[in-house]
This record gives C-alpha cells, sequence and structure tokens, in this order.
C-alpha cells in the first residue's frame, strides 16, 4: 500500500511553545492531506483538509490560528501546533488521498503523540 | 448528515474463536464508500477494505471477509480463527462521494484475542 510518513513519532515541549508536525507521502502525490487528532480511547476526529497551494479548510471548532496547516509541495503538508497548552496533548494523525489503485482511499501516517508539560 | 456506528465498544475472545464487528452507517448518498482499518497498540491505521455502495458483493481476504448489506445499511467485519496479533481497534468509516472525500469514522471497537 502507500505510504505516508510522519515526523517527529513523539514530541515532549513546554506549555507555550509551538511545535511543528510533518507528514509527507514516500511513494505517490497527494493533492489532498488531512489532519487528525485522537484522544487516549476515542475515535479520530478530523481537524483540517489541506490541499496543496490553497489553504487547508478546518472543521467546525478547530482554531486555525492555533493549529497552522501549510501544504506546500504535493508530498508534505505540514502542522503547527502554536502556544501549545496541556490539552493540546493528543495523538496527532496525517493522511493522505491517492486516486491510485484504490480511487478516494486515505493512508495513514504512523501518528505523533505530543505532550505538553 | 453522515454517521457510523460501532455499538460494540469492546470484544474479547479467545484465540481461534471467529468474531464479528458490527457496522452500521447512515447517509442520505446513494454513492458512498465504506472502509474498515485497524489501529494496533502502536497506533498507525492500517487500510483493509474499502467498498462503494454500488458493489454488494461480500469480500474474503484470508481470514477476513466482509458482509455488506444495504437493506441493513450495514457492513460488518468477521475475522476467522481469530489470533492475538488482531488485537487491535477496529474503525469502520464511511465516505460520500460529494463530501471533499471526508471520512467520517465509527467509535471503533476494541479486539482483545487472548491465548
Amino acid at each position: 500500500g502507500a505510504v505516508v510518513s510522519q515526523h517527529p513519532s513523539w514530541v515532549i515541549c513546554k506549555s507555550g511553545t509551538s511545535v511543528k508536525i510533518e507528514c509527507r507521502s514516500l511513494d505517490f502525490q497527494a493533492t489532498t492531506m488531512f489532519w487528525y487528532r485522537q484522544f487516549p480511547k476515542q475515535s479520530l476526529m478530523l481537524m483540517a483538509t489541506s490541499n496543496e497551494g490553497s489553504k487547508a479548510t478546518y472543521e467546525q471548532g478547530v482554531e486555525k490560528d492555533k493549529f497552522l496547516i501549510n501544504h506546500a509541495s504535493l508530498t508534505l503538508s505540514t502542522l503547527t501546533v502554536t502556544s501549545a497548552h496541556p490539552e493540546d496533548s493528543s495523538f496527532y494523525i496525517c493522511s493522505a488521498l491517492t486516486s491510485g489503485r484504490v480511487k478516494e482511499t486515505q493512508y495513514f501516517g504512523p501518528g505523533t503523540r505530543l505532550l505538553v508539560l | 448528515a453522515q454517521k457510523v456506528t460501532q455499538a460494540q465498544t469492546e470484544i474479547s475472545v479467545v484465540e481461534k474463536e471467529d468474531v464479528t464487528l458490527d457496522c452500521v452507517y447512515e447517509t442520505r448518498d446513494t454513492t458512498y464508500y465504506l472502509f474498515w482499518y485497524k489501529q494496533p497498540p502502536s497506533g498507525e491505521l492500517v487500510f483493509l477494505i474499502r467498498r462503494n455502495s454500488f458493489d454488494e458483493q461480500n469480500e474474503i481476504s484470508g481470514r477476513y471477509s466482509w458482509n455488506f448489506q444495504k437493506s441493513t445499511s450495514s457492513f460488518n467485519f468477521t475475522i476467522t480463527a481469530s489470533q492475538v496479533v488482531d488485537s487491535a481497534v477496529y474503525f469502520c468509516a464511511l465516505i460520500m462521494t460529494g463530501g471533499g472525500n471526508k471520512l467520517t469514522f465509527g467509535t471503533g471497537t476494541q479486539l482483545k484475542v487472548e491465548l
């Protein structure tokens, strides 16, 4: 299947700092990537849809000024959590949409665990 | 609005037992896609299957099989002869074709397979 990577896999930071998470599609071009957040023992919640070359579309209730998304190329999207606070601690997962062999299928990265102290 | 319901929060079975994970969905669209993903303890979601709304044929892949019934809006997943490595959270999800390819996830079913 398609390969999506995320970096870093985990990060611990102090409250007030900003954290950048990268999502890369390794063997295909992804015009659309998605960012999800998952709290322990809960389902994935879509935060935003990232389209290459345009502004991200945020879901209701997600602060676009706090969660900055950039999709500068067909293989890279970044999520920056600005001025992170303990309540931002979560598992952040990206996915990339491929229109290849299995259309309309999202392939997921391994996730990034963020702990804000 | 679309919705995916996985009523089973947690299932525990003994190895080699068969287990079925239920998924019921709601959508007003006639064209949509259904998915199952596996999330092992490592956290990475693994794509298992995609089914479009016009294809009601059941599918079998090794020990995995899926039963899609539009009449009951269900897309159930059966693991035959379960193994400890099957222990994971399984998510059913739905995309409407006119919905910007956004996945709507169910709440997931935690499957524990014990020796």
